[in-house]
């Protein structure tokens, strides 16, 4: 079964400073990787995602991600964040064939202070 | 296109009673998810629905939730005999069928308080 590992629950930054939300990975196949987004009181939005081909990924506002397969890792970043960028972010993972489900990381909230 | 839809947005009940949630999804989307959120969380893989099939149910998913889908558009999720347990945020995403692996779309939530 696979499982997501957010490894920062709460990340504060400063504004336009750079900022990298980590996230770890566990499949014994292959994977389709997703960072989602929530704002307060909405639901969550695509950030960016990983089906196959380069392993740089850009996203919407100016994020990326890099998958790292011998570090079964998916990093998300930003070379310089913004007050609106303050959110929950959501790493996911689904198998290919699998019907879609999303497994979920338990989120990181991302704090920009100016 | 408006989105993915839910109603009601909240809802506070008393712990034994039934709920119902309902999720309109993007037109043309033939698959839809519901998801459990509890806070600090992130969401919680329920269910999901090819058309009007039920083709996955968590083992989350307890004999006092039912999902259905008929048609093949809205679909709603019962909670019967509520506990407070099941206070939590229930999402609804919907997406094309795949391969390769369509974006999700999700909707806003219901949020359930049961007391």
């Amino acid at each position: 079964a696979q499982s997501v590992t957010q490894l920062d629950s709460q990340v504060p930054v400063f504004e336009e400073a750079p900022v990298e939300l980590r996230c770890n990975y566990s499949s014994s196949v292959s994977v389709y990787l997703f960072w989602y987004v929530q704002y307060p009181n909405q639901g969550l939005q695509l950030l960016l995602k990983y089906l196959s081909g380069s392993t740089l990924v850009k996203g919407i506002n100016g994020f990326e991600a890099e998958f790292n397969k011998s570090q079964t890792s998916f990093h998300l970043r930003k070379p310089s964040v913004h007050i609106s960028d303050t959110a929950e972010y959501f790493c996911a993972v689904t198998r290919y064939n699998q019907g879609g489900k999303l497994i979920f990381g338990q989120g990181t909230e991302l704090s920009v202070k100016p | 296109d408006t989105g993915v839809s839910q109603n009601p947005r909240h809802k506070i009940t008393k712990r034994g009673q039934n709920v119902t949630f309902r999720c309109d999804p993007i037109s043309e989307h033939n698959r839809l998810y519901w998801y459990r959120q509890t806070l600090g969380q992130g969401p919680e893989f329920l269910t999901y629905f090819q058309n009007e099939a039920q083709l996955e149910k968590s083992r989350l998913l307890s004999d006092r939730f039912s999902a259905e889908r008929p048609k093949g558009s809205f679909s709603t999720l019962e909670i019967q005999r509520t506990e407070q347990g099941d206070s939590a945020m229930y999402l609804c995403a919907s997406s094309l069928d795949g391969p390769p692996q369509e974006t999700q779309y999700f909707g806003p939530g219901t949020r359930l308080l049961v007391l």
